[in-house]
């Protein structure tokens, strides 16, 4: 199972930082890489980046410069910060557990809405 | 990067009746070395998380009820629902998962499902 925590306001060019807890497993587990896929209001996926539990990053190309994943196995736990928002950062976060050897995204949390607004 | 479209953008079917998705990747998805099609599809029902119902362009998932069923090859895919119940109203997405480095995979643009 897996929950998004965080704020659902952030102001522009402040940053967007949000928790995902997982229970009922280990983060540490070698099967998944824990991501990240946001969903603008009525629009489709984007994946934003995933994380392996042993702190390894991949990051979506054009968030790159302005994202940071991170890891804390000692709380089954995964973040996200992500710098400098927009209003097209609007979106609803979802969090998410990724096959490792195979990048279907397996279970999802119910996701966050965070509006970058003023 | 492998680019995924689908079609129609929506439909309305009543109930009971077929509803047929189209899903079409830029590059086939078919690995050559495993014969595996890297191909899937998720539900999207309102205000929920999208849910994981086929693999494999054509395999179900635990629990997903086999009036749906994936087809196709290579590059054309399809989603059909054989006998759509209200349940059944939801964005539905393709997702191909070709690539091994993570985040290498790419949705389609949705297709929204309704009762007429």
């Amino acid at each position: 199972q897996l929950r998004e925590s965080g704020p659902g306001l952030v102001k522009p060019s402040e940053t967007l930082s949000l928790t995902c807890a997982v229970s009922n497993g280990s983060i540490t587990t070698s099967l998944y890489y824990w991501g990240w896929i946001r969903q603008p209001p009525g629009k489709g996926l984007e994946w934003i980046g995933s994380i392996y539990y042993s702190g390894s990053t991949f990051y979506n190309p054009a968030l790159k410069s302005r994202l940071t994943l991170s890891v804390d196995t000692s709380k089954n736990q995964f973040s996200l910060k992500l710098t400098s928002v927009t209003a097209a950062d609007t979106a609803v976060y979802y969090c998410a557990s990724l096959g490792r050897w195979q990048q279907l995204v397996l279970y999802w949390g119910q996701g966050t809405l965070v509006t970058v607004s003023s | 990067d492998i680019v995924m479209t689908q079609s129609p953008d929506s439909l309305a079917v009543s109930l009971g009746e077929r509803a047929t998705i189209n899903c079409k990747s830029s590059q086939s998805v078919l690995y050559s070395s495993n014969n595996k099609t890297y191909l899937a599809w998720y539900q999207q029902r309102p205000g929920q998380p999208p849910k994981l119902l086929i693999s494999w362009a054509s395999t179900r998932e635990s629990g997903v009820p086999d009036r749906f069923s994936g087809s196709g090859s290579g590059t054309d895919f399809t989603l059909t629902i054989s006998s759509l119940q209200a349940e059944d109203v939801a964005v539905y997405y393709c997702q191909q998962y070709y690539g091994t480095i993570p985040g290498s995979f790419t949705f389609g643009p949705g297709t929204k499902v309704a009762i007429k």
